[in-house]
């Protein structure tokens, strides 16, 4: 069984520029979701992808988007970076529903840094 | 609306007990889990507790759960040196899992 993977594991971009970040699920879980975890801060909900479609969606502005492909993987794309962008990026798989007793799997997380 | 309160820091003795203390507001919470984060690394889930049950015990780990209150707890029994991290508590309702800011816990030999 293999676990939740991200890449990049660091990444750097300039102000203004564009990024993608990718995911892909533990096995089995068909459900994504997406935190952001700010230095010295609890991680903050994203959004959740389920079945390929956005399925919830935290206090993000629109240029945050993401994608969910049919083998349940996915992408989190950030547009018109912002310093304040800067931050460790989580993906978690997930059984669909409002929690379940194998929680949600995380990722290591991709380190964006904004200059 | 949803939130999750936590202390920031605690700091024990080895051998001690740790008690790691959270409140939350979303009554419709269904799991409410602890996740423990080290340094430059992801979340590690340790343990959940259902909405409905009190207390879960996990061999060092005992989570209780006061729901008129709000109030979760997570006690490490004989801490080590190697559960110095960060804890957060996170609750599952209308939002897939709102986390805390995370307790610090300084375990000092």
């Amino acid at each position: 069984e293999t676990g939740v993977t991200q890449s990049p594991t660091h990444l750097i971009k300039t102000r203004g520029q564009q990024v993608t970040l990718r995911c892909s699920s533990q096995s089995g879980h068909n459900t994504v979701s997406w935190y952001q975890q700010a230095l010295g801060q609890g991680p903050q909900f994203i959004f959740q992808y389920y079945r390929e479609e956005e399925n919830g969606r935290g206090n993000f502005p629109p240029r945050f988007s993401g994608l969910q492909f049919p083998n349940y993987s996915s992408e989190l794309n950030v547009n018109a970076l912002e310093l304040d962008d800067s931050a460790l990026y989580l993906c978690a798989s997930s059984l669909p529903g409002q929690g379940s007793s194998y929680g949600y799997t995380f990722g290591s997380g991709t380190r964006l840094t904004v200059v | 609306g949803e939130d999750v309160e936590q202390s920031l820091f605690l700091s024990v003795r080895e051998g001690d007990s740790s008690v790691i203390n959270c409140t939350y507001t979303d009554s419709s919470s269904t799991y409410l889990y602890w996740y423990k984060q080290e340094p430059g690394a992801g979340l590690q889930l340790l343990t959940y507790i259902f909405s409905n049950m009190d207390m879960k015990q996990d061999q060092r780990l005992t989570v209780l759960l006061n729901k008129k209150d709000k109030h979760l707890s997570l006690r490490i029994a004989d801490t080590q040196t190697g559960d110095s991290a960060i804890y957060f508590c996170a609750e599952v309702g209308n939002t897939p899992l709102v986390f805390g800011k995370g307790t610090r816990l300084s375990v000092i030999a």
